[in-house]
């Protein structure tokens, strides 16, 4: 399996909060991928990263931001949690253009 | 704009008998595509990619599946379902014309293998 950890796995969480999500992978690849997963419409991407501080904002990018200040890091912020974002979050990453490995996922309810 | 469409929501099979989830997609110029399979409160597992070359690509789990250009399709097929293949199975696509862009999914198809 690819090594990659996402952090928390759960979290319930109140309207107006702010949530950080973590994805670490110890692969040193250099693409990663923030992705959503809601019933009905499968996964769509949030945001992306191709290097260090190199981001870029994918389909659903309302309401997140990124950060990535080293290879194996890449942080996803909700600034101010809504209800619309309780989703399964789930991180990727790939060197090129092939395949991508996912973590476990991280299951975020906000109330 | 690349999209991918998987049009069966639920896909019903016995155990024994063949499978098939079906994919088309659209790219701009030349698809690379990606078959995974989801089971419960799971990640996402990679099973197959079409590159280039052979039509014909062979995955794990004895899945493999068929490009047709086209047909703009890539369906999934396995000769005997198991139980245990019933999971969420997700195509995606990437447009080679498009740089190295983020893959895009489909919504993906839920395959219920019956004993």
């Amino acid at each position: 399996d690819a090594g990659i950890t996402q952090s928390p796995r759960h979290k319930v969480t109140e309207t107006g909060t702010p949530v950080t999500l973590r994805c670490h992978q110890t692969e040193n690849h250099r693409y990663m991928y923030w992705y959503r997963q809601d019933p009905g419409h499968g996964l769509r991407l949030i945001h992306y990263s191709y290097g260090v501080k190199d981001t870029d904002k994918g389909e659903v990018s309302d309401g997140y931001s990124v950060s990535r200040s080293k290879t194996e890091d890449f942080l996803l912020t909700l600034e101010s949690a809504t209800s619309s974002q309780t989703s399964v979050y789930f991180c990727a990453i790939t060197e090129g253009s092939g395949e991508l490995f996912f973590g476990e996922g991280s299951r975020l309810t906000v109330l | 704009a690349q999209s991918v469409a998987q049009p069966e929501d639920q896909v019903n099979v016995a155990e024994g008998n063949p499978l098939t989830v079906k994919c088309t997609y659209s790219v701009s110029g030349n698809p690379y595509l990606f078959w995974y399979v989801q089971y419960p409160n799971r990640g996402l597992q990679f099973l197959l990619k079409y590159i280039t070359g052979d039509n014909l690509v062979k995955g794990s789990y004895g899945f493999e599946a068929e490009f047709n250009k086209s047909q703009t399709s890539f369906h999934l097929k396995k000769p005997s379902a198991l139980v245990s293949d019933s999971a969420l199975y997700f195509c995606a696509v990437r447009d080679t014309n498009s740089g190295n862009t983020p893959l895009v999914f489909g919504k993906g198809t839920r395959l219920s293998v019956i004993a």
